[in-house]
C-alpha cells in the first residue's frame, strides 16, 4: 500500500534549528511537496522536490531522497511564528498526492 | 491577492440534514478538489474536478457528491448529514499541468469546520 510517515509533534527552541522528517512508499513517484499548516487557516505551499538533492529557501530548505524514500524540512533561525503544522504529501504514478498526518511543529521562547 | 474562499468557516447540522459547501477561487485554475482533514489521518481526497461539469471521485467519495457548474465555483455536497462526517473540509485548486496534481501547487481555503450532531 501506500503511505506517508512524519513525528506527530516536535519541540524546539526560537532560534534554534529544528529538521522534520518524512519517509513514504507509493506506487510510482513525482515528487514531494511540504505544507504549512498554521492553526485554523489554510495549508500554504512550502517546497517540492522531485530530484535527490537539498533545495533551499531563506531559512527553510527541503531535502529528497529518492532511493531512500525520505525527505526532510528543515527549519533555521526559527521564530514563533514557525510554530504551525508541517504535512508531507507524495505524488504517486497517476499524480495523486498522498498525504501525511502532519507534524506539529511547538517554538518555545 | 490570490484566494480560494469557503463561504462557510463553521457549520452545524444534524442527521439527515442535507449540506452545501461551496468553494469559489479567482485564479482561473483547472483543477479543483474537496479533501477532509481529521485530527491523527493525512488529508483525504473526496473528490476533484478538472473541468467545468468534469467531476472524479477520490479515496472516499461515499456519503458525498459534487457540482461544479462553472469554473471558478466547485460545491461539496451531503446528501443526508451523518455524524461520521463531522470533521474540516478543505478546499483547493491547481493549475492544469503535469498530471492533475503533478508539480502543481495547490492553494487551499480556510476551511470549513462541519458538527453533524
Amino acid at each position: 500500500g501506500q503511505n506517508i510517515d512524519q513525528p506527530t509533534e516536535m519541540t524546539a527552541t526560537e532560534g534554534a534549528i529544528v529538521q522534520i522528517n518524512c519517509t513514504y512508499q507509493t506506487s510510482g513517484f513525482n515528487g514531494l511537496f511540504w505544507y504549512q499548516q498554521h492553526a485554523g487557516e489554510a495549508p500554504t505551499f512550502l517546497s517540492y522536490n522531485v530530484l535527490d538533492g537539498l533545495e533551499e529557501k531563506g531559512r527553510f530548505s527541503s531535502f529528497l531522497s529518492r532511493s531512500k524514500g525520505y525527505s526532510y524540512l528543515l527549519l533555521k533561525e526559527l521564530q514563533m511564528k514557525d510554530s504551525a503544522s508541517y504535512l508531507c504529501a507524495a505524488s504517486d504514478s497517476n499524480y495523486q498526492l498522498i498525504w501525511g498526518a502532519g507534524t506539529k511543529l511547538i517554538i518555545k521562547p | 491577492d490570490v484566494k480560494v474562499t469557503q463561504s462557510s468557516r463553521y457549520l452545524v447540522k444534524r442527521t439527515g440534514e442535507k449540506v452545501f459547501l461551496e468553494c469559489v477561487q479567482d485564479m482561473d485554475h483547472e483543477n479543483m478538489f474537496w479533501y477532509r482533514q481529521d485530527p491523527g489521518l493525512g488529508l483525504r481526497l473526496i473528490y476533484f474536478s478538472y473541468d467545468v461539469k468534469m467531476k472524479e471521485k477520490g479515496d472516499i467519495p461515499e456519503g458525498y457528491s459534487v457540482s461544479r457548474e462553472k469554473k471558478e465555483r466547485f460545491s461539496l455536497i451531503l446528501e443526508s448529514a451523518s455524524t461520521n462526517q463531522t470533521s474540516m473540509y478543505l478546499c483547493a485548486s491547481s493549475t492544469q499541468g503535469a498530471g492533475w496534481t503533478g508539480a502543481n501547487v495547490l492553494t487551499f481555503g480556510a476551511g470549513s469546520r462541519l458538527t453533524v450532531l
